[in-house]
């Protein structure tokens, strides 16, 4: 049973270089959130969907981040343009929307960003 | 005030040691609790979740919720080398509304 994909899980980039990471919800799951944690903040909340459509990107730093999900089994953040600052690993996780809901989220491995 | 506050360590035990892990919060709508353990280079999973007051055991592992208190904890008995890995509370409000982290409790079990 796949759990929640994510890729790369590994990026380098120079400052000022667009970033895509992609991400593959568990089967049947229609909740997904990215998140971004750091040593200083913690995990930190940036956008998340139900049912494909975007709920709550208050999270979202800045306008250079923008969040995707086109359909029910992909989702993409991109950062464009990177900055120094945005280093640090990204979490896609999902979860389901069911009468019993609460609130637990299945992560993927993230995905470890680094931008000199 | 944030939402939720949890004590980052890093805790350093040897192995046999209890280990209680807290997290105070101050949102009293909170209903759902949940511990998440996170090894190193890996996503959060997981551990334990409560939505009442009182204790929950499950193994080595108890979750406690005090919403009088507005506080939660975790023990962990006989602790482990296994268990050195980041520990995070989280928590939500009915409604489908997002968890709310901790930043995360490093503990190291030295054998």
């Amino acid at each position: 049973d796949a759990g929640v994909i994510q890729s790369p899980r590994h990026e380098v980039t120079e400052m000022g270089q667009e970033v895509t990471l992609r991400c593959k919800p568990i089967s049947g799951h229609n909740s997904l959130f990215w998140y971004r944690q750091t040593m200083m903040r913690g995990l930190e909340l940036l956008i998340y969907f139900n049912n494909n459509v975007p709920i709550d990107d208050s999270g979202m730093p800045e306008d250079r981040f923008s969040a995707k999900m086109p359909n029910a089994s992909f989702s993409t953040l991109k950062i464009q343009p990177s900055e120094p600052r945005d280093s640090a690993v990204y979490f896609c996780a999902s979860s389901s929307l069911d009468r019993d809901y609460t609130g637990e989220l299945f992560f993927g491995e993230g995905s470890r960003l680094t931008v000199l | 005030q944030k939402e939720v506050e949890q004590d980052p360590g890093p805790l350093s035990v040897p192995e046999g040691a209890i280990v209680s892990l807290n997290c105070t919060y101050s949102n009293s709508a909170f209903q759902y609790f949940m511990w998440y353990r996170q090894y190193s280079r890996k996503g959060p999973e997981l551990l334990m979740y409560t939505y009442s007051s009182g204790n929950k055991e499950d193994g080595r592992f108890t979750a406690q919720v005090d919403k009088s208190s507005k506080y939660i904890s975790l023990f962990i008995r006989d602790s482990q080398p296994s268990d050195s890995a980041t520990y995070l509370c989280a928590m939500s409000t009915p409604g489908n509304t997002p968890l709310v982290f901790g930043k995360g409790t490093r503990l190291s079990v030295i054998a």
